[in-house]
This record gives C-alpha cells, structure tokens and sequence, in this order.
C-alpha cells in the first residue's frame, strides 16, 4: 500500500536556526496537509495546500513557517527561525481526489520529531 | 467552528476486558467521522470511518457507530489485548474535498496481561 514517506525521523537543531522538513506524499493524492504534536498534547493543525497554493492555515502558521512543493514529488514545511517551542513533533498528510474525495481519509506520514535546543 | 471532545485517560485495563471510549463531536452540516490511533513511537494510522449517520466503521475487532442525535462516535472493543496499547484520537472532517481533519485530545490506553 502507497505510504507517506517523511525525513529525516528526528532532527535536532538550535534555537534561531532554519529548518526544513521533508514529506512526500502519495503520488496521486493532491492535497496536502501539516500537523504537529506537542509531546503528549493534541495533534494540531497548521497548514492544508492544493494546487500549490495554501487553502487554508492555523494561527499557529504564522511568518515563521512556509510551505512549499518544489517538484511533483515533494512537500516541505521550512520554519525560518526556530523556537523553543517549536518543539514537537511533525505530521505531513495527504488525502486522495476524485469521487469521493470528500470522504476519504488522510494518511499520515511516521512524523519528524523536531527537538530545539 | 469544528470540534472534537473525547474522554481523557490514561484507561488501564486487563487483557479481554470492554473498552469504551467516548467521542461526541460539534460541526456544521454532517462530517465524516474518524478514529486513528497512534501505537508507541509511530504515526498516525486510521483505525475506522464513518461518513454518514448510523453508519458502523469497524477495524481489528473495534467498531463506533455515527450518531447523529447524539452528536457522539464512540469507539469500542468486546476483548482488548495488550498490541491495543495506544493513544486512540477521534476526529473529523467536513464533506468538501480538501477539509482538514479536526482532532480530538486522544485517549491513551494502556492494556496489561
């Protein structure tokens, strides 16, 4: 079966550092999504993306974070300036189209932990 | 806006006992409905849908059933077994394509021989 593939699995940066984090979606899937967890908190959304535009974002996605597909295969969330409270950990998704898009669900990538230090 | 509200854990119990978590849910209009679950150290996965009322998802032995009067999608098992340790999330999302899910806090389930 098809999976969302992230990396790298952990990454570890300093405070003030730019980050990238990597996803690739399902090939065909084409909306795309970023979600972090805050260790043992709620999982929260940040941002969903279509036809390479942002559809819609969370306040948290604030100037910070930007997303981008720079090819037909990847999605990245980059975070310019890294916080402490950056701190989580890092869900990419993607969900199909066609008939019956509207109620299919999102698969999930394994997550990037993203610790700052 | 959209919300999902299930019960706090952690719930510990025995190995074939009942398990029961609640989920009810506020939206406009009429959401799928979904439970993932997160085993230690691994990503989300999908356990069971359901995209209209009275609908039944059912997974591995769990089931949750869409009730619209009750705004509630509760997940349950007849016999848990100590693999079902997990951090179990209710969520939803809006029928237009593209909807994001909405997540509930998760409930950690811890499952001893």
């Amino acid at each position: 079966e098809p999976e969302v593939t992230q990396t790298p699995s952990h990454q570890v940066t300093q405070m003030g550092q730019e980050v990238i984090l990597r996803c690739v979606p399902i090939s065909n899937h084409l909306y795309f999504y970023w979600y972090r967890q805050i260790l043992g908190q709620k999982v929260e959304f940040l941002v969903s993306f279509y036809n390479n535009e942002i559809s819609e974002k969370s306040e948290i996605f604030d100037d910070q974070f930007s997303v981008e597909r720079p090819d037909g295969s990847n999605f990245t969330l980059k975070i310019r300036s890294t916080k402490l409270e950056d701190s989580a950990m890092y869900f990419c998704a993607s969900r199909g189209t066609g008939t019956g898009a509207s109620n299919s669900p999102l698969h999930f990538g394994n997550g990037t932990r993203l610790t700052v230090t | 806006g959209n919300s999902v509200t299930q019960m706090e854990g952690p719930v510990t119990l025995s190995e074939e006992a009942f398990l029961t978590i609640n989920c009810t849910y506020t939206a406009t209009g009429y959401p799928s409905l979904f439970w993932y679950v997160q085993y230690p150290g691994e990503g989300l996965q999908l356990l069971l849908k359901a995209t209209k009322a009275d609908d039944k998802g059912s997974n591995k032995g769990f089931e949750a059933t869409y009730r619209k009067e009750t705004t509630s999608f509760h997940l349950e098992k007849g016999s848990v077994q100590v693999s079902d340790s997990a951090v179990y999330f209710c969520a939803l999302s809006g029928k237009a394509a593209g909807n994001k899910l909405t997540f509930g806090g998760g409930t950690r389930v811890l499952v001893k021989p």
